[in-house]
């Protein structure tokens, strides 16, 4: 059974660097992912499309800041010179014919 | 600019209807798929249903036989018919957008409150 799995909260200070993760559970290594950022109070925005190998494709708008990364069943998502407006809920995603999976979602805390 | 509005949310008792409706600009409706999604207050986001862009839909297990999708081409709008309500379904609704599979535009959501 396909499940992400993602630490229910994380935190860093401002201007500082932080790696949130998104794990593929067993036998889906393969498998690409999406995040997206959900500010307090708004709706969700796309960040990037992560594939198994670690290319990603970024969504319109999203500063370099923002990268992606993979490593066998993990779906990384670095954020550099943290800023305050980066405090969010972060969910990834993935799909199949007819279905949509979230992970649990991290919520970071810029310090 | 693609933009997707929702509307239609509000409070319902137990075993109710609603309608829920998402007005997309910048882009067409029926060449793309389309995807409703909640958000219950305080939890994660959790998939509710997709049309494809040949009308194909499917539905979560948790909605299955009381929420249907559609959309209307003339009006660029996508629907979400919401029967038998319960408590549970209470949450904000997001439309979004996945022209290749996966969600790259949202909706700022509807809030709908299934109380007695």
């Amino acid at each position: 059974q396909l499940v992400l799995t993602q630490s229910p909260s994380a935190s860093a200070s401002l201007g500082a660097s932080v790696k949130l993760t998104c794990t593929l559970s067993s036998g889906h290594n393969n498998y690409a992912i999406a995040w997206h950022q959900q500010r307090p109070e708004k709706g969700p925005r796309f960040l990037m499309k992560l594939n198994h190998d670690g290319s990603h494709t970024k969504g319109d708008g999203i500063p370099d800041r923002f990268s992606g990364s993979s490593s066998g069943a993990e779906r990384y998502l670095t954020i550099s010179s943290l800023q305050s407006e980066d405090e969010a809920d972060y969910y990834c995603l993935t799909w199949g014919t007819g279905s949509w999976l979230f992970g649990g979602g991290t919520k970071l805390t810029v310090l | 600019e693609v933009q997707l509005v929702e509307s239609g949310g509000g409070l319902v008792q137990p075993g109710g209807s609603l309608r829920l409706s998402c007005a997309a600009s910048g882009f067409t409706v029926s060449s793309n798929y389309m995807s409703w999604v909640r958000q219950a207050p305080g939890k994660g986001l959790e998939w509710v249903s997709v049309i494809y862009g040949g009308g194909t839909t499917y539905y979560a297990d948790s909605v299955k036989g009381r929420f249907t999708i559609s959309r209307d081409n003339s009006k660029n709008t996508l629907y979400l018919q919401m029967n038998s309500l319960r408590v549970e379904d209470t949450a904000v609704y997001y439309c979004a957008r996945a022209p290749l599979g996966w969600p790259t535009n949202w909706g700022q959501g509807t809030r709908v409150t299934v109380s007695s």
